[in-house]
């Protein structure tokens, strides 16, 4: 059954650092999201990606997040100096076409910001 | 503004029992849809189960239904003949059609004994 892949699946990174996690969605999938679970607490939406650009973000989703689709294969997300409180489980997912299709997740990236 | 209510924060239910866990949602939408997600203690988010609001029947697979009460707002998670691996956290979640974020409940933590 085809799946979302997402790497790495764990991250320590040092506070003020860059990190970039990785995501392989779907083959025919045509949305793309990235959502994030602090330890504990419930999932949050970050953002939602449909034909090469940004069609929802949270108030989560500030100046130090970006996402990019580098090619036909991959969808990033990127956080450009890290804080204590971007410790989390980040998971992608991906949807294929249609209103009613279901929206698949990765198995997630813990980062953790030290 | 979409709101999703999971009141169970734990439940227990003895090995090949049937259990229910409810999910409440508030929505002045028509077009929405309804997922159930399972996140066992490795940390995937697994979909289960989804339910349209304007499907006529409850959507079921395998040993998992969804009670969908419109009237009253609630999507409850009807898993049959529990297994010791239904052990997970599971979360209820939200979509109105045309937006693309899930909206995720708080979660319920259920506990299959043998």
């Amino acid at each position: 059954e085809p799946e979302v892949t997402q790497t790495p699946s764990h991250q320590v990174t040092q506070m003020g650092q860059e990190v970039i996690l990785r995501c392989v969605p779907i083959s025919n999938h045509l949305y793309f999201y990235w959502y994030r679970q602090i330890l504990g607490q419930k999932v949050e939406f970050l953002v939602s990606f449909y034909n090469n650009e940004i069609s929802e973000k949270s108030e989560i989703f500030d100046d130090q997040f970006s996402v990019e689709r580098p090619d036909g294969s991959n969808f990033t997300l990127k956080i450009r100096s890290t804080k204590l409180e971007d410790s989390a489980m980040y998971f992608c997912a991906s949807k294929g076409p249609g209103a009613g299709n279901t929206i698949y997740f990765g198995e997630g990236s813990w980062l953790t910001v030290v | 503004a979409q709101k999703i209510t999971q009141t169970q924060p734990g439940m227990f239910v003895q090995e090949k029992e049937a259990v229910t866990l409810d999910c409440t949602y508030d929505t002045s939408d028509q077009s929405y849809g309804l997922f159930w997600y399972k996140q066992p203690s490795s940390g995937e988010m697994i979909f289960l189960i989804y339910q349209g609001s304007y499907d006529e029947q409850n959507a079921t697979e395998g040993r998992y239904s969804l009670n969908f009460q419109k009237a009253r707002k609630s999507a409850n998670l009807v898993i049959s003949a529990s297994q010791l691996g239904d052990s997970a956290m599971y979360f209820c979640a939200m979509r109105h059609t045309g937006f693309q974020k899930l909206v995720f409940g708080t979660g319920t933590r259920l506990l299959v004994s043998p």
